[in-house]
């Protein structure tokens, strides 16, 4: 059972629309990163996000924790070719002694056509 | 923010034949490194995490005497790749835990013949 359920895995849209991955899981998290991830390079992280409720905007990238820390979404509006990747979700579980080991979730290949 | 490097950034090797990869940071002390594998398309998967001076704790379902980990140096983890196999084709990604984040490596990627 994946840990984190990343949804959805495959997303193909037209330059200008609006679009929203999301993060699920039943463990409660005390951080949760959002990464993008170019073919053959490492993933980049785009935000933490470490207080329930909390709310990061960046550009046109908008990223929620649930207020539970167990969920979150990211929002992208106006989707431009350039945000074409491979989106990944990824937390620290609460409460254990992992070193700081992140779970990721399946991740989102998002494709933006012009 | 923090830089990790991986070398090489891409190996072909013959079957049966070992390869090692060096991960290093550049300008922060990882205590640990984490070690990932990641398929065409799919998310990355942890193989292990490496402390310093100590042994790497492998995740469930991955061979230790396979996928040699050392960590001997606060800014350098060594995976080895032991009588690589075509089925051990795949993205190799470490990472050093900084102080706030992880900071991930670019990469490596590993073609077995």
């Amino acid at each position: 059972t994946q840990l984190l359920e990343q949804s959805p895995q495959f997303l193909s849209i037209q330059e200008g629309e609006n679009l929203t991955v999301y993060c699920n899981s039943s463990s409660v998290f005390s951080s949760l990163q959002w990464y993008r991830q170019e073919p053959g390079e490492g993933p980049v992280l785009l935000v933490t996000v470490v207080t329930g409720g909390e709310v990061k905007k960046l550009k046109r990238l908008t990223f929620q924790f649930g207020d539970a820390r167990k969920d979150s979404s990211l929002h992208i509006t106006a989707a431009q070719p350039g945000d074409t990747g491979l989106y990944l979700c990824a937390g620290v579980e609460a409460g254990g002694t992992s070193y700081g080991k992140l779970t990721f979730g399946q991740g989102t290949i998002l494709t933006v056509h012009p | 923010g923090a830089v990790v490097s991986q070398h090489p950034s891409w190996v072909i090797c013959k079957s049966g034949t070992s390869v090692k990869i060096e991960c290093r940071s550049l300008d922060f002390q990882a205590t640990t490194m984490f070690w990932y594998r990641q398929f065409p398309k799919q998310s990355l998967m942890l193989m292990a995490t490496s402390n310093e001076g100590s042994k790497a704790t492998y995740e469930q379902g991955v061979e230790k005497d396979k996928f040699l980990i050392n960590h001997a140096s606060l800014t350098l983890s060594t995976l080895t790749v032991t009588s690589a196999h075509p089925e051990d084709s795949s993205f190799y990604i470490c990472s050093g835990r900084g102080p706030y984040e992880q900071y991930f490596g670019p990469g490596t990627r590993l073609t077995v013949t």
